[in-house]
């Protein structure tokens, strides 16, 4: 089946940076997009940007524009977010999910979640 | 930016309700809306995509409607385990939005 498997729980300091990879199975990972999305504690969904796993273009959210790097890496069927100087604001529970295009496009299926805190 | 907006942010429910929750976009998306269940501690899940198209897997208790600015789901009858916050999201154009939620309480 479709499946997003991310990697685990990160704790960092303000001012560093994290790297959280999301391996996908199941489907020819080439054909859509990957979208990150986060959620502070108790707080809603936050777009932070997608990449095209076919080309390696990306769109970012104007908000993490500049600090925020989506790569891919398709020998491995593996997609990256980089964030760069942390604060405390960073703080949540990060998702990839594939942007599949049927005339619009859906996040389906989602991973399971990235826990980063940021605390010094 | 695309500004979605839920309402209610929250209600409460008995089991065998019917439910319906709204979402509005600041400006038109066509049909590019769709709508997730997250339960609590978990990843979302997609219900519905282009306003109307249930899910593989998802049960016919819910449905979507609406197009251009004015978005419905439904549950037509409320489930133990449908209690959860349901999100909208519009893929019209960059960035992605969401609404801020609707959180689905048990009565």
């Amino acid at each position: 089946q479709v499946q997003l498997v991310q990697s685990g729980t990160e704790v960092k300091k303000p001012g560093a940076s994290v790297n959280v990879s999301c391996k996908a199975s199941g489907y020819t990972f080439a054909t859509s997009g990957i979208t990150w999305v986060r959620q502070a504690p108790g707080q809603g969904l936050e777009w932070m940007g997608w990449i095209s796993a076919d080309n390696g273009d990306t769109n970012y959210a104007e908000k993490v524009q500049g600090r925020v790097t989506m790569t891919t890496d398709t020998s491995t069927s593996t997609a990256y977010m980089e964030l760069t100087s942390l604060t405390s604001d960073d703080t949540a529970v990060y998702y990839c999910a594939r942007a599949k295009v049927r005339g619009w496009y859906e996040l389906d299926p989602w991973g399971q979640g990235t826990l980063v805190t940021v605390s010094s | 930016d695309i500004q979605m907006t839920q309402s209610p942010s929250s209600l409460s429910a008995s089991v065998g309700d019917r439910v319906t929750i709204t979402c509005r976009a600041s400006q038109r998306v066509a049909g590019y809306l769709n709508w997730y269940q997250q339960i609590s501690g978990k990843a979302p899940n997609l219900l519905i995509s282009g306003a109307s198209s249930l899910q593989s897997g998802v049960p016919s208790r819910f449905s979507g409607s609406g197009s251009g600015t004015d978005f419905i789901l439904t549950i037509s009858s409320l489930q133990p385990e449908d209690f959860a916050t349901y999100y909208c999201q519009q893929s019209y154009s960059t960035p992605w939005t969401f609404g801020q939620g609707t959180k689905v309480e048990i009565k």
